[in-house]
Parts: structure tokens; C-alpha cells; sequence
């Protein structure tokens, strides 16, 4: 398995643009997840879906920020308008919930906005 | 109001000797901890885990104690290795099961192994 995909790895954007981060979970996992990492306050999760039915998006910092899952191989975190502190590395995993909390994690998208 | 603390942000330990990374936590609730390990550029990756049933799990050189009673739990490697130097993520959570969600995590440690 390739394991969870992100894309891009990299992106820089100026302020007030719209920025999409895309990722495909692991084949037959059937929760996915989407974490902000930063200095200041660490490993946050944003929202997570179950069955492509979002569960908790209270971690979702403001409206400017909206995630989708439309099928079980796809989830797309947006951003519009971006902003500078919006800069962080942001990751998305997935999990089965037939096994234990284990969480797999893509390599994430570090998103520069300038 | 951080529910998982990982106080010490580095730690630097000598190759063949133990390493020994500490976390906290707040919420008498939580039902299973998960240590992930995170090299630069890359996602982070499971490491062990521990049910709030038991006080030791063991894997290898990697061992996690949990003291419900101090809401602490530790995870030891012996010996160290240089490739064991990365960000060591301790997590919690409610439920077991992929799809109880979420995973609170500390800010992690920084290990550094020296040859």
C-alpha cells in the first residue's frame, strides 16, 4: 500500500488567495483526519470524518477553513481567503475502525502564505 | 488548556543507553496512549501503544509504563540507537476503535542520540 497521499508537499502562497490541499487515505480505511502542526501549539486536529460524514470539526479555527471527503478515497482542506498565520505544516490521516486508534499519517503540506 | 504535557522539549542521550521520555496528562478519561515518532519533512509514524488496563506494553527496544494513578506515562528505549533520534509525539484518546476520533497530542520531545 502507498500508504496516505498528500498533495502538494509544498505550497506558497500570497495573502487572500484560496489554497486547496488534497488527500487520499489509505485503501479501506474509513476515518480520515486533518491535523495543523505549528511551533506555538503543536499537533492540532482540525476535523475528521467517518464514513466521509463529517464527525467533529470544532478544531476547524474559522469559516475561512472547510473540508470535504467526497468519496472514501478523497478529502480535499481549503482555505480562502489565506492568510499569514495561517502558515504551518498540515497533515491528514487515516484509520480503520475495525483496529486500535493507530492513526497513519501522510507526509504533509507545508503552506507558506506570504 | 493543554489535556496531554510533554514537558521536557529535547533530550539528548548517549548511543546504548536508555532513553526516557515522560508525558502527563489531565483527563482521568482517557482509555488508550499512543506514542508516534516524527523524522524531519515526514508525517509521523506509530510507535507503541498502550491500553488504560495495562501499566507496561513492550515492543522490542521500546517499552511504554502508564501510572493511571499519576496520569503518566513513559516511554523507554534500550538501548538507543542514532536512528532513533527524531520528535517523539505522545497521544491520547477516548475509545479504542480508529473511528472514536480523536487523538489529543503532546508537543512533543526531541531526541537526540550521539554515537
Amino acid at each position: 500500500d502507498a500508504g496516505v497521499i498528500q498533495s502538494p508537499r509544498h505550497e506558497v502562497t500570497e495573502m487572500g488567495q484560496e489554497v486547496t490541499l488534497r488527500c487520499k487515505p489509505i485503501s479501506g480505511h474509513n476515518s480520515l483526519f486533518w491535523y495543523r502542526q505549528t511551533m506555538m501549539r503543536g499537533l492540532e486536529l482540525l476535523i475528521y470524518f467517518n464514513n466521509n460524514v463529517p464527525i467533529d470539526d470544532s478544531g476547524m479555527p474559522e469559516d475561512r477553513f472547510s473540508a470535504k471527503m467526497p468519496n472514501a478515497s478523497f478529502s480535499t482542506l481549503k482555505i480562502q481567503p489565506s492568510e499569514p498565520r495561517d502558515s504551518a505544516v498540515y497533515f491528514c490521516a487515516s484509520s480503520s475502525s475495525t483496529g486500535s486508534d493507530e492513526q497513519y499519517f501522510g507526509p504533509g503540506t507545508r503552506l507558506t502564505v506570504t | 488548556d493543554q489535556q496531554v504535557k510533554q514537558n521536557s522539549p529535547s533530550l539528548s542521550v548517549q548511543e546504548g543507553r536508555i532513553s526516557i521520555l515522560n508525558c502527563d496528562y489531565t483527563n482521568s478519561m482517557f482509555d488508550y496512549f499512543l506514542w508516534y515518532k516524527k523524522y524531519p519533512a515526514e508525517g509521523p509514524t506509530f510507535l507503541i501503544s498502550i491500553s488504560s488496563i495495562k501499566d507496561k506494553n513492550e515492543d522490542g527496544r521500546f517499552t511504554v509504563f502508564l501510572n493511571k494513578s499519576a496520569k503518566h506515562l513513559s516511554l523507554h528505549i534500550v538501548p538507543s540507537q542514532p536512528g532513533d533520534s527524531a520528535v517523539y509525539f505522545c497521544a491520547a484518546s477516548f475509545g479504542y476503535g480508529g473511528s472514536q476520533g480523536n487523538l489529543i497530542f503532546g508537543k512533543g520531545t526531541k531526541l537526540s542520540v550521539k554515537p
